[in-house]
């Protein structure tokens, strides 16, 4: 069975612009979730979808924004990427909002 | 708040046991996981606890205790491998996962 899969694996941009992350989650799972993880902190949660939904959202700005397609694979946009957005994109899948969570390898942003 | 407090850094050796610790605020408390993250690389899960106790699998156990908000991961007979963060996730009523900022681990020969 295959796992969750992020793309791309790095992405470098420069400050104003816009970045895409993608995921893909287990067969099966339809909860996604993303999470930053900037150098030295820990996981901070950004977005949870469900059935296509947004069911929570962490302390993020509205510039941080996202999707679920039909087929459960998500989108991670960030608008007006600042400095600070630089950090590891983690994307999780579960079965639903209960079960665990399981990780894709994550896309490295870099804002210059 | 909703805060997750484990140790930044623990050392040990080969061989040896070593336990990390996790505290969290029990309001709305609905599940606690361990993962492991090696560096440069995404979490792997290693263990869900709900209900007081100890879990075991393996050379890794999971315990908890509700009512005092208290949770640790024992690892035994450390090897070099296991040398990576330890994350502590707690989930709350709403079903966002709140993770700590992790135990970074060094295991030495």
């Amino acid at each position: 069975e295959a796992g969750v899969t992020q793309s791309p694996t790095h992405l470098i941009k420069t400050r104003g612009q816009q970045a895409t992350l993608r995921c893909s989650p287990i067969s099966g799972h339809t909860s996604v979730y993303w999470y930053q993880q900037a150098l030295g902190l820990g996981l901070q949660f950004l977005l949870w979808y469900d059935e296509g939904e947004e069911r929570n959202r962490g302390n993020f700005p509205p510039r941080f924004s996202g999707r679920q397609f039909p087929n459960y694979s998500s989108e991670l946009n960030v608008n007006a990427l600042e400095l600070e957005d630089s950090a590891l994109y983690l994307c999780a899948s579960s079965r639903d909002g209960q079960e665990t969570q399981y990780f894709g390898p994550g896309t490295r942003l870099l804002v210059l | 708040g909703q805060n997750i407090d484990q140790p930044t850094e623990m050392t040990a050796t080969e061989g040896a046991i070593v336990q990390i610790n996790c505290t969290y605020q029990t309001s709305g408390f609905n599940g606690l996981f361990w993962y492991q993250q090696h560096a440069a690389e995404a979490p792997t899960f290693l263990s869900y606890n709900v209900l007081d106790g100890l879990e075991e699998k393996g050379r890794f156990s999971s315990f908890l205790s509700r009512s005092k908000g208290y949770s640790y991961l024992l690892l035994k007979e450390l090897q070099m491998k296991d040398s990576a963060s330890y994350l502590c996730a707690v989930r709350f009523n709403t079903d966002k996962l709140i993770f700590g900022t992790g135990t970074r681990l060094q295991v030495f020969p």
